[in-house]
């Protein structure tokens, strides 16, 4: 099956600074990794996915990559606030049998002001 | 529009004691899952059920067992709590199994003693 490793584990970082946490995956077939935030007491939401046929995508101060033939995608934000700390999860869905998608274990991401 | 509605917030249950931790969604989905997240665990999935009237294990199923009584419907019964499955729970939903985002519940506390 799919395994995802998330790095790091937590990320501390100054406001206005950039924040970049990375995962990497086992299965080639997988085609689809979407990124969800968490804060703290809250449900997960999605917050950007990116889809195998692209190597790049922004939204405002976030941005997927994804580098298929390493195997590896990495979320990064910049201009960091406050209201970014979260914890973030990275997640890989193959294409084939089951289409579950494997989460990494999160990444607790500090901002402070 | 609720999204994915589930019930109870939070659980205290003693050893041994059973339970049904209720879910629906209202966006008309045809995947619905149920996952546990344990701190630096991330989210493990416990069953999902790709369409009304399928249902199958995901990563940690032992302990559990789900219903999906329509396509609104997915609920996860503990017949035996363990205190290793004191955890909370996340219900989630998405239109297509895997390859499209996932709406989550608000979640479930359950401490059990």
């Amino acid at each position: 099956g799919e395994n995802v490793e998330q790095h790091p584990s937590t990320l501390s970082v100054q406001e206005g600074d950039s924040a970049v946490i990375k995962c990497t995956y086992s299965d080639s077939a997988s085609n689809y990794f979407p990124w969800y935030k968490q804060e703290l007491g809250k449900r997960p939401q999605l917050i950007i996915d990116i889809r195998s046929n692209v190597g790049e995508k922004k939204d405002q101060r976030i941005a997927v990559t994804l580098n298929k033939t390493a195997k590896h995608f990495s979320l990064h934000i910049t201009e960091t606030q406050p209201e970014d700390s979260a914890v973030y999860f990275c997640a890989a869905t193959p294409s084939g049998g089951s289409y579950i998608p494997t989460f990494g274990r999160g990444t607790s991401l500090i901002v402070h002001p | 529009n609720a999204g994915v509605t589930q019930t109870p917030k939070f659980q205290v249950l003693k050893t041994g004691q059973s339970m049904t931790l209720q879910c629906a969604q209202d966006m008309n989905h045809n995947s619905m899952y149920w996952y546990r997240q344990d701190p630096g665990m991330g989210l493990r999935l416990i069953y999902y059920s790709a369409s009304e009237g399928t249902t199958d294990k995901g990563e940690v199923p032992n302990g559990y067992n789900v219903s999906r009584l329509n396509k609104r419907e997915f609920s996860l019964r503990l017949e035996s709590a363990a205190p290793s499955q004191t955890s909370v729970y996340f219900c989630a939903s998405s239109e297509r199994q895997g390859r499209e985002k996932l709406f989550f519940g608000s979640g479930t506390q359950l401490s059990v003693l």
